[in-house]
Protein backbone atom coordinates (compact mmCIF):
# COMPACT_ATOMS: atom_id res chain seq x y z
CA UNK A 1 0.00 0.00 0.00
CA UNK A 2 1.27 3.45 -0.92
CA UNK A 3 1.92 6.09 1.61
CA UNK A 4 -0.35 8.77 -0.83
CA UNK A 5 -3.20 7.52 -2.50
CA UNK A 6 -3.81 8.78 -6.65
CA UNK A 7 -6.63 7.52 -8.82
CA UNK A 8 -5.32 4.70 -11.16
CA UNK A 9 -6.26 6.22 -14.07
CA UNK A 10 -7.44 9.39 -15.31
CA UNK A 11 -8.61 10.14 -19.32
CA UNK A 12 -9.57 13.14 -21.27
CA UNK A 13 -9.87 14.56 -24.65
CA UNK A 14 -7.22 16.26 -26.24
CA UNK A 15 -7.48 20.39 -25.71
CA UNK A 16 -9.74 19.24 -22.45
CA UNK A 17 -8.19 19.99 -19.08
CA UNK A 18 -7.45 17.24 -16.06
CA UNK A 19 -6.63 16.54 -12.77
CA UNK A 20 -4.72 13.84 -10.89
CA UNK A 21 -5.19 13.83 -6.98
CA UNK A 22 -2.78 12.99 -4.21
CA UNK A 23 -3.99 12.50 -1.11
CA UNK A 24 -1.61 12.30 1.98
CA UNK A 25 -1.32 13.27 5.64
CA UNK A 26 -0.27 15.91 7.94
CA UNK A 27 2.96 14.40 8.28
CA UNK A 28 4.03 14.39 4.55
CA UNK A 29 1.49 16.47 2.11
CA UNK A 30 -0.32 18.36 4.57
CA UNK A 31 2.84 19.63 6.69
CA UNK A 32 5.16 20.32 4.11
CA UNK A 33 5.21 22.42 0.33
CA UNK A 34 7.65 20.26 -0.91
CA UNK A 35 5.11 18.09 -3.22
CA UNK A 36 6.62 17.18 -6.15
CA UNK A 37 5.16 15.21 -9.54
CA UNK A 38 7.05 13.27 -12.09
CA UNK A 39 5.98 11.78 -15.20
CA UNK A 40 6.73 8.77 -17.01
CA UNK A 41 6.52 7.24 -20.32
CA UNK A 42 6.39 3.78 -20.84
CA UNK A 43 10.28 2.42 -20.37
CA UNK A 44 11.69 5.70 -19.56
CA UNK A 45 12.84 7.21 -16.27
CA UNK A 46 10.49 9.47 -14.29
CA UNK A 47 10.73 13.15 -15.36
CA UNK A 48 10.28 16.05 -13.27
CA UNK A 49 7.38 18.15 -14.05
CA UNK A 50 6.19 19.96 -10.72
CA UNK A 51 8.36 20.89 -7.50
CA UNK A 52 7.34 22.43 -4.01
CA UNK A 53 3.36 22.13 -4.73
CA UNK A 54 3.42 24.31 -7.51
CA UNK A 55 6.57 25.47 -9.69
CA UNK A 56 7.54 24.47 -12.54
CA UNK A 57 11.39 23.25 -13.42
CA UNK A 58 12.74 24.99 -16.98
CA UNK A 59 11.36 23.38 -19.87
CA UNK A 60 7.95 22.33 -18.51
CA UNK A 61 5.10 23.29 -20.30
CA UNK A 62 3.29 25.87 -18.74
CA UNK A 63 0.26 23.55 -19.36
CA UNK A 64 1.23 21.94 -16.37
CA UNK A 65 0.07 23.50 -13.10
CA UNK A 66 0.52 22.15 -9.13
CA UNK A 67 -1.72 23.05 -6.13
CA UNK A 68 -2.92 21.92 -2.82
CA UNK A 69 -5.56 22.21 -0.49
CA UNK A 70 -5.07 20.64 3.15
CA UNK A 71 -4.01 16.66 2.54
CA UNK A 72 -4.64 16.73 -0.78
CA UNK A 73 -2.42 17.94 -3.49
CA UNK A 74 -3.42 18.35 -7.58
CA UNK A 75 -1.90 18.11 -10.76
CA UNK A 76 -3.59 19.71 -13.78
CA UNK A 77 -2.39 19.22 -17.04
CA UNK A 78 -4.97 21.36 -19.39
CA UNK A 79 -5.04 21.50 -23.37
CA UNK A 80 -3.93 17.62 -23.08
CA UNK A 81 -2.12 16.53 -25.91
CA UNK A 82 -0.93 13.11 -27.31
CA UNK A 83 2.51 13.53 -25.94
CA UNK A 84 1.01 14.00 -22.20
CA UNK A 85 -0.20 9.82 -22.19
CA UNK A 86 1.88 9.00 -19.44
CA UNK A 87 1.92 7.36 -15.71
CA UNK A 88 2.14 10.33 -13.47
CA UNK A 89 3.43 10.07 -9.56
CA UNK A 90 3.42 12.60 -7.04
CA UNK A 91 5.79 12.33 -3.97
CA UNK A 92 6.07 14.34 -0.68
CA UNK A 93 8.69 15.33 1.96
CA UNK A 94 7.81 13.33 4.98
CA UNK A 95 8.86 13.38 8.99
CA UNK A 96 8.57 9.78 8.44
CA UNK A 97 11.45 6.82 8.35
CA UNK A 98 12.07 7.96 4.71
CA UNK A 99 12.75 11.60 3.35
CA UNK A 100 10.33 10.77 0.87
CA UNK A 101 6.74 8.91 0.19
CA UNK A 102 5.14 8.42 -3.55
CA UNK A 103 1.97 7.59 -4.95
CA UNK A 104 0.70 4.67 -6.92
CA UNK A 105 0.63 6.30 -9.93
CA UNK A 106 -2.08 7.55 -12.07
CA UNK A 107 -2.32 5.95 -15.81
CA UNK A 108 -3.30 9.14 -18.09
CA UNK A 109 -5.13 8.21 -21.30
CA UNK A 110 -5.50 10.71 -23.91
CA UNK A 111 -8.78 9.93 -25.96
CA UNK B 1 24.64 18.63 -18.68
CA UNK B 2 23.86 15.59 -15.71
CA UNK B 3 23.33 12.38 -16.60
CA UNK B 4 22.93 9.26 -14.31
CA UNK B 5 22.99 5.51 -15.34
CA UNK B 6 22.19 2.21 -13.32
CA UNK B 7 24.11 -0.82 -14.45
CA UNK B 8 23.98 -4.26 -12.84
CA UNK B 9 22.94 -7.86 -13.60
CA UNK B 10 19.51 -7.99 -15.14
CA UNK B 11 19.09 -11.51 -13.44
CA UNK B 12 19.77 -12.84 -9.95
CA UNK B 13 19.05 -15.70 -8.04
CA UNK B 14 17.21 -16.06 -4.62
CA UNK B 15 19.78 -15.81 -1.66
CA UNK B 16 22.42 -13.77 -3.79
CA UNK B 17 23.49 -10.25 -3.14
CA UNK B 18 22.46 -8.34 -5.99
CA UNK B 19 25.32 -5.29 -6.23
CA UNK B 20 24.47 -1.95 -8.78
CA UNK B 21 26.30 0.78 -9.98
CA UNK B 22 25.03 4.59 -10.31
CA UNK B 23 27.49 6.30 -12.97
CA UNK B 24 26.52 9.56 -13.36
CA UNK B 25 28.10 12.82 -15.12
CA UNK B 26 27.55 16.37 -14.84
CA UNK B 27 28.02 17.17 -10.93
CA UNK B 28 30.64 15.56 -8.31
CA UNK B 29 29.45 14.12 -4.80
CA UNK B 30 31.87 15.73 -3.46
CA UNK B 31 30.53 19.16 -3.64
CA UNK B 32 28.85 20.52 -0.82
CA UNK B 33 24.79 19.47 -0.94
CA UNK B 34 25.06 17.01 -3.26
CA UNK B 35 22.93 13.55 -2.56
CA UNK B 36 22.14 10.42 -4.89
CA UNK B 37 19.53 7.79 -3.89
CA UNK B 38 18.26 4.86 -4.87
CA UNK B 39 14.78 4.19 -5.84
CA UNK B 40 13.18 1.01 -7.22
CA UNK B 41 9.78 0.05 -9.13
CA UNK B 42 8.50 -3.40 -9.01
CA UNK B 43 6.22 -4.02 -12.44
CA UNK B 44 2.95 -2.39 -12.46
CA UNK B 45 3.51 -0.55 -9.08
CA UNK B 46 4.65 2.55 -7.09
CA UNK B 47 7.40 3.96 -6.50
CA UNK B 48 9.75 2.82 -3.25
CA UNK B 49 12.70 4.45 -2.13
CA UNK B 50 15.52 2.64 -0.72
CA UNK B 51 18.51 4.77 0.46
CA UNK B 52 20.77 8.22 0.14
CA UNK B 53 24.26 8.94 0.04
CA UNK B 54 25.41 12.68 0.82
CA UNK B 55 28.08 14.31 -0.40
CA UNK B 56 29.50 13.72 3.50
CA UNK B 57 29.05 10.49 3.35
CA UNK B 58 26.02 10.55 5.68
CA UNK B 59 24.38 7.27 4.73
CA UNK B 60 20.07 6.56 4.62
CA UNK B 61 18.11 3.59 4.51
CA UNK B 62 14.46 2.06 4.10
CA UNK B 63 13.63 1.37 7.53
CA UNK B 64 12.10 -1.96 6.57
CA UNK B 65 15.29 -2.87 4.22
CA UNK B 66 17.70 -1.55 6.27
CA UNK B 67 19.48 -5.12 7.36
CA UNK B 68 20.03 -5.86 3.84
CA UNK B 69 21.35 -2.58 1.74
CA UNK B 70 24.95 -0.89 2.00
CA UNK B 71 25.31 2.20 0.00
CA UNK B 72 28.47 3.56 -0.66
CA UNK B 73 30.72 6.04 -3.03
CA UNK B 74 33.54 6.56 -5.10
CA UNK B 75 33.99 10.36 -5.68
CA UNK B 76 37.08 9.57 -8.08
CA UNK B 77 35.06 7.26 -10.26
CA UNK B 78 31.61 9.72 -9.54
CA UNK B 79 30.36 6.31 -8.71
CA UNK B 80 27.29 5.17 -6.04
CA UNK B 81 27.23 1.29 -5.43
CA UNK B 82 24.42 -0.46 -3.62
CA UNK B 83 24.12 -3.86 -2.37
CA UNK B 84 21.48 -5.37 -1.44
CA UNK B 85 21.63 -9.11 0.12
CA UNK B 86 19.62 -12.23 0.21
CA UNK B 87 17.63 -11.38 -2.73
CA UNK B 88 13.80 -12.48 -3.52
CA UNK B 89 11.16 -12.98 -6.15
CA UNK B 90 9.64 -9.76 -4.36
CA UNK B 91 12.53 -8.00 -4.92
CA UNK B 92 12.19 -8.17 -9.34
CA UNK B 93 12.14 -4.25 -9.78
CA UNK B 94 13.13 -1.42 -11.85
CA UNK B 95 16.03 0.17 -10.16
CA UNK B 96 16.64 3.55 -10.31
CA UNK B 97 19.68 6.30 -8.84
CA UNK B 98 18.83 9.70 -8.91
CA UNK B 99 20.41 13.15 -7.93
CA UNK B 100 19.09 15.44 -4.99
CA UNK B 101 20.24 18.51 -3.64
CA UNK B 102 20.15 19.39 0.39
CA UNK B 103 17.08 21.67 0.83
CA UNK B 104 15.66 21.14 -2.60
CA UNK B 105 13.20 18.53 -2.37
CA UNK B 106 12.92 16.80 -5.34
CA UNK B 107 14.77 14.40 -7.78
CA UNK B 108 15.88 16.45 -10.70
CA UNK B 109 17.76 13.88 -12.43
CA UNK B 110 16.98 10.11 -13.03
CA UNK B 111 18.54 7.48 -14.57
CA UNK B 112 17.47 5.35 -16.97
CA UNK B 113 16.77 2.37 -14.33
CA UNK B 114 17.66 -1.03 -14.63
CA UNK B 115 15.35 -4.15 -14.80
CA UNK B 116 16.02 -6.55 -12.25
CA UNK B 117 14.94 -10.09 -12.01
CA UNK B 118 15.04 -12.56 -8.91
CA UNK B 119 14.21 -16.45 -10.02
CA UNK B 120 16.29 -19.56 -9.79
Amino acid sequence: QSALTQPASVSGSPGQSITISCTGTRSDVGGYNYVSWYQQHPGRAPKLMIYNVSERPSGVSNRFSGSKSGNTASLTISGLQAEDEADYYCSSYTNSNTPYVFGAGTRVTVL
Amino acid sequence: QVTLKESGPALVKPTQTLTLTCTFSGFSLSTSGMRVSWIRQPPGKALEWLARIDWDDDKFYSTSLKTRLTISKDTSKNQVVLAMTNMDPVDTATYYCAREREYVYRYDYWGPGTLVTVSS
